[in-house]
């Protein structure tokens, strides 16, 4: 099992310019998640999924969106990169059940610089 | 708000034993989780604690006690390998993980 993969792992852009990350999982997981990491602070949840076709805003939603057309892939997109939007971005994904199973697994990242 | 606070740098000696602790305060609590993160990749999962007490684990224990909102991850016989970020994480009442900024560990020789 590859778990879970992410790509571009870098990825420079200039400001106002657009691109998609994508999450692949091949666990057969229900719940997929978007974060970033900055320096100096934990891990801020971007956007989520419960399930295939259903996607729910973070803590930090705003400039990005998602879509989950098949239950292995999440995409996130950013339609008009901003400065602020360099970072790590992380995705990770968990079964359900009971709470032990809210453990999740992480992507390697994709490290992204907007100039 | 939410709210979890973990020092932000701690060093050590090869050899030596460290206690990294958290504590915590937030909407509800279905358990709480230790991850490491080495420089440059992704969280793994350490532990999971959801009932008080400690729970051991090789090298490693983490500790909770939910009335006092407050964890620790104890680390044994050092080693270089275990330089790394440790990051405490609450699951809330809508079963979201609210993330701690990490504490950096140093580990000299």
């Amino acid at each position: 099992n590859a778990g879970v993969t992410q790509t571009p792992k870098f990825r420079v852009l200039k400001t106002g310019q657009s691109m998609t990350l994508l999450c692949a999982q091949d666990m057969n997981h229900e719940y997929m998640y978007w974060y970033r990491q900055d320096p100096g602070m934990g891990l801020r949840l971007i956007h989520y999924s419960v399930g295939e076709g259903t996607t729910a805003k973070g803590e930090v939603p705003d400039g990005y969106n998602v879509s989950r057309l098949k239950k292995q892939n999440f995409l996130l997109g950013l339609e008009s990169a901003a400065p602020s939007q360099t970072s790590v971005y992380f995705c990770a994904s968990t079964r359900t059940g009971s709470e032990i199973s809210y453990e999740q697994y992480f992507g390697p990242g994709t490290r992204l610089t907007v100039t | 708000g939410q709210n979890i606070d973990q020092p932000t740098e701690m060093t050590a000696t090869e050899g030596a034993i460290v206690q990294i602790n958290c504590t915590y305060q937030t909407s509800g609590f279905n358990g709480l989780f230790w991850y490491q993160q080495h420089a440059g990749e992704a969280p793994t999962f350490l532990s999971y604690n959801v009932l008080d007490g400690l729970e051991e684990k090789g090298r490693f224990s983490s500790f909770l006690s939910r009335s006092k909102g407050y964890s620790y991850l104890l680390l044994k016989e050092l080693q270089m390998k275990d330089s790394a970020s440790y990051l405490c994480a609450v699951l809330d009442s809508n079963y979201q993980l609210i993330w701690g900024a990490g504490t950096k560990l140093i580990i000299k020789p």
